[in-house]
């Protein structure tokens, strides 16, 4: 079955303590992206990567890192999560990014992973 | 500034009533507009898809329809259904040098659909 995958689902921790969240896609996807929704907000980037070894900085990365090594997979950092970083996070994938095919650049996205922060 | 404005924030509306969702962008330049259905607590799953030249475009009960002239767009559900219920989220392809097409959100729209 098609689909991008996030783990965990829900997570609780402290400030300071580093965490990743992954997501993977069985699609062979080339455009992967991290949105993080909070209430009464809509979707906001945080960042994004064309392809394997290409990233780059959305609306709000500040505080978070990435990483695309493989193509399936795009892990998203908090080296030292806040409370301000509670929030539902949503990976999201397309074929590509690119504009002269709408078709290509559907996005599909992940179940999301609710962090809380204390 | 790139912005997407949806309303009503939420809707109330009785099963088998048809209802109409507004999104209003200030994009550019367009590329593509997306409906996006956002089950609660679960990711986004996309309905119709429209680029500059098409002014309407269904899926099943759903039909949305896009005016490029006054960048404006609805999403009307009809015979609405109990698993309606839930956000509606529209989003604007800005289409930038290279190819690139950078996605816009709007907060959505939460329709709730009652017996």
């Amino acid at each position: 079955e098609a689909q991008v995958t996030q783990n965990p689902r829900y997570l609780i921790t402290v400030t300071g303590k580093k965490l990743t969240v992954t997501c993977s896609q069985n699609m062979n996807h080339e455009y992967m992206s991290w949105y993080r929704q909070d209430p009464g907000l809509g979707l906001r980037q945080i960042y994004y990567s064309m392809n394997v070894e290409v990233t780059d900085k959305g609306d709000v990365p500040e505080g978070y890192k990435v990483s695309r090594k493989e193509k399936r997979n795009f892990p998203l950092i908090l080296e030292s999560p806040s409370p301000n970083q509670t929030s539902l996070y949503f990976c999201a994938s397309s074929l590509s990014a690119r504009s002269f095919d709408s078709s290509y650049n559907e996005q599909f996205f992940g179940p999301g992973t609710r962090l809380t922060v204390l | 500034k790139n912005q997407v404005e949806q309303s009503p924030q939420s809707l109330i509306i009785l099963e088998g009533k048809n209802c109409t969702l507004q999104c209003n962008y200030t994009v550019s330049p367009f590329s593509n507009l997306r409906w996006y259905k956002q089950d609660t607590g679960r990711g986004p799953v996309s309905l119709t898809i429209m680029t500059f030249s098409e002014n309407t475009k269904s899926n099943g009960r759903y039909t949305a329809t896009l005016d490029a002239d006054t960048k404006q767009s609805s999403l009307h559900i009809t015979a609405s259904q109990l698993s309606d219920s839930a956000s509606y989220i529209c989003v604007v392809g800005a289409g930038f040098s290279g190819g690139y097409n950078k996605l816009i959100f709007g907060a959505g729209t939460r329709l709730a659909v009652h017996p």
